[in-house]
């Protein structure tokens, strides 16, 4: 049982490229989540989506987007990277059935040049 | 915004001690609670929950307190060992299946 996967789990980019992070889970968990990690800041939410083709804006959205064409996946792009966005990237999923506890993948860091 | 903070951002505990992180929270409308772990590299780990209907809950070694009247819950953990150290972070429910994070309070486990 796979649970929930991250891809790649390491990532180094320069400022400007587009940047693709991966999420999987294999639980068909309705809801998704991306957060990212800093130190000082916690976790903060990027995106969720509530189910495929639903979408939805957290704390920090900006420079960021997602799609969910698919329940079982739920990229996030760095449309143009900056070195802001060099962090620890989680993607969570939770379901009403389990309650809402969310369950994490095991990160993607990014280290923006 | 949700405002969570945990007391102390360090806890240094002698192994075999019992250990206790605190966390206050500020919506009086969450009705669930999640404390989370996370170690070194990896991903934050559920570790028990608690729902507003309840004051305490145990778990293996740990226990969650409860109380909504000063909005503030407490996770303490029996005999502390060395996979303990982490990062603990206690998660409120904010509504939409949303968790309200803390910046996590960190726990050292002295042998």
């Amino acid at each position: 049982d796979a649970g929930i996967t991250q891809s790649p789990r390491y990532k180094i980019t320069e400022t400007g490229r587009q940047v693709t992070l991966m999420c999987h889970q294999t639980w068909s968990h309705s809801y998704m989540f991306w957060y990212r990690q800093d130190l000082g800041h916690g976790l903060r939410l990027i995106y969720y989506s509530a189910a495929a083709d639903i979408t939805d804006k957290g704390e920090v959205p900006d420079g960021y987007v997602v799609s969910r064409s698919k329940t079982e996946n739920f990229p996030l792009t760095l449309e143009s990277a900056t070195r802001s966005q060099t962090s620890v990237y989680f993607c969570a999923s939770s379901s009403p059935a389990w309650g809402e506890t969310q369950y994490f993948g095991p990160g993607t860091r990014l280290l923006v040049l | 915004g949700e405002s969570v903070g945990l007391h102390l951002p360090t806890l240094s505990v002698q192994e075999g001690d019992n250990s206790i992180i605190n966390c206050a929270y500020s919506n009086s409308a969450s009705d669930y609670f999640i404390w989370y772990k996370q170690e070194s590299g990896k991903g934050p780990q559920f570790i028990i929950d608690i729902r507003s209907n309840m004051d305490k809950r145990q778990g293996q070694r740990v226990t969650v307190l409860l109380n909504k009247t000063v909005k503030h819950l407490s996770l303490q953990i029996a005999a502390t060992q060395p996979g303990d150290s982490a990062v603990y972070f206690c998660a409120p429910a904010g509504g939409n299946n949303r968790l309200a994070f803390g910046k996590g309070n960190q726990v050292v486990v002295i042998p």
